[in-house]
């Protein structure tokens, strides 16, 4: 099956712009996160959709950072304006709801680099 | 609160022999899952292995075993027969709640390992 697709891999934006990421999950993914890795850390949550409900955004900067997740499939990622520090690797990653092997698939991410 | 602690920021293995990844982790819940993850250089994070906090066994996947110690709160990553390929960031990560439960994953600050030919 075809993995978890994200554009684009890499961008640069000055700051103040805005720049808004890509993610297709796995067919039939029930559930979608978005995470933030900065460099040197282990990735963290933004925000994470049920079908196309939130189910946590605690950690999301809602004053510049937008997500949402249409019909359930697809996810858009909205910074605006960006900031020096939300230079990272933005993830996306599914799973199926109730599936028994437990873990979540990745995409290959978004680098995002804010001059 | 749950956490991850990872206490290796760098690890070097001698091709073909076995190395050890420290994972110990915090949280209040009964019910939790422990997973490692690999990122190679292209950024990708990969899936590699799992333990439910009731499995008794220690989970293993090929060359991968996880040596998960409920006491200590442990969940080591061992890697045999170490190939070139293994050469990566890898990350222990926290779920809390049944396996059922599509929770976030809590995951640790990683540790570089470097397989020498």
């Amino acid at each position: 099956e075809a993995g978890v697709a994200q554009s684009p891999r890499y961008k640069i934006i000055e700051k103040r712009q805005s720049v808004a990421f890509w993610c297709n999950p796995i067919s039939g993914h029930a559930t979608l996160y978005w995470y933030q890795q900065i460099l040197g850390q282990g990735p963290k949550l933004l925000i994470q959709f049920q079908n196309n409900g939130v189910v946590d955004d605690s950690q999301l900067p809602k004053d510049r950072f937008s997500a949402e997740r249409l019909k359930g499939v697809d996810s858009t990622l909205k910074i605006q304006p960006a900031k020096l520090e939300d230079s990272a690797v933005y993830l996306c990653a599914s799973r199926s709801r109730g599936r028994d092997g437990h873990e979540q698939y990745f995409g290959p991410g978004t680098r995002l680099t804010v001059t | 609160a749950q956490k991850i602690t990872q206490t290796q920021p760098g690890m070097f293995v001698q091709e073909k022999e076995a190395v050890t990844l420290d994972c110990t982790y915090d949280t209040s819940d009964q019910s939790y899952g422990l997973f490692w993850y690999k990122q190679p250089s292209s950024g990708e994070m990969i899936f590699l292995i799992y333990q439910g906090s009731y499995d008794e066994q220690n989970a293993t996947e090929g060359r991968y075993s996880l040596n998960f110690q409920k006491a200590r709160k442990s969940a080591n990553l061992v890697i045999s027969a170490s190939q070139l390929g293994d050469s990566a960031m890898y990350f222990c990560a926290m779920r809390e709640g049944l396996p059922s439960n599509t929770g976030k994953l809590i995951f640790g600050q990683g540790t570089t390992l470097q397989v020498k030919p």
